[in-house]
């Protein structure tokens, strides 16, 4: 199948600083990419749309100013969490379906564990 | 809305006995269902999906999904369990979110504990 990748696998910031998570499907184009937030022993919740070349769509509840998003490419799209706090630690995942249709399954990045102290 | 339930939190089997994780899904339409699989701080795995035509899918690792409409379940199966299919499964419905995309809503997981 499709890869996803992700980088960095881990990071442990200070509060107030900015983090940005790198997104690329590495064999095929993605025009649409998605990130979600998982907290432990839970589900996936979807913060936001990425859009290659306009803006990225988030979901209710999801500071568009907190965590910025950019698709630069159809490969690549990044997730910048800025002014990061204790509570925006979690696990962050990205992912990429191979085509629009409704049958094409997502592919999903490794996952990034970000720690704010 | 589109969602799908798991009612179980933890399934635990013996290595070698069967093995079934429920899902049960709520659609509009047509639905397109999926399986995930994660293993612990990893991104997730897809296994199977159902579109359309057969009710039983079959998927990577063994696995296979029964499509049962008139009870709307999506149930993941597979016949001999093994210590490595521990792991959080994920049961899944794909929906039109606007603009020509599509985005997947997830169910809130089952950790599948295989004993040896």
């Amino acid at each position: 199948g499709a890869v996803v990748s992700q980088h960095p696998s881990r990071v442990i910031c200070k509060s107030g600083t900015s983090v940005k998570i790198e997104c690329r499907s590495l064999d095929f184009q993605a025009t649409t990419m998605f990130w979600y937030r998982q907290f432990p022993k839970q589900s996936l919740m979807l913060m936001a749309t990425s859009n290659e070349g306009s803006k990225a769509t988030y979901e209710q509840g999801v500071e568009k100013d907190k965590f910025l998003i950019n698709h630069a490419s159809l490969t690549l799209s990044t997730l910048t969490v800025t002014s990061a706090h204790p509570e925006d630690s979690s696990f962050y995942i990205c992912s990429a379906p191979q085509g629009l249709t409704s049958y094409n399954e997502q592919f999903f990045g490794p996952g990034t564990r970000l720690t704010v102290l | 809305a589109q969602s799908v339930a798991q009612p179980e939190d933890q399934v635990n089997v013996a290595e070698g006995n069967p093995l079934t994780v429920k899902c049960t899904y709520s659609v509009s339409g047509n639905p397109y269902l999926f399986w995930y699989v994660q293993y612990p701080n990893r991104g997730l795995q897809f296994l199977l999906k159902y579109i359309t035509g057969d009710n039983l899918v079959k998927g990577s690792y063994g696995f296979e999904a029964e499509f049962n409409k008139s009870q709307t379940s999506f149930h993941l199966k597979k016949p001999s369990a093994l210590v490595s299919d521990s792991a959080l499964y994920f049961c899944a419905v794909k929906e039109y979110s606007g603009a020509g995309s599509y985005q997947l809503t997830f169910g809130k997981g089952t950790k599948l504990s295989v004993i040896p």
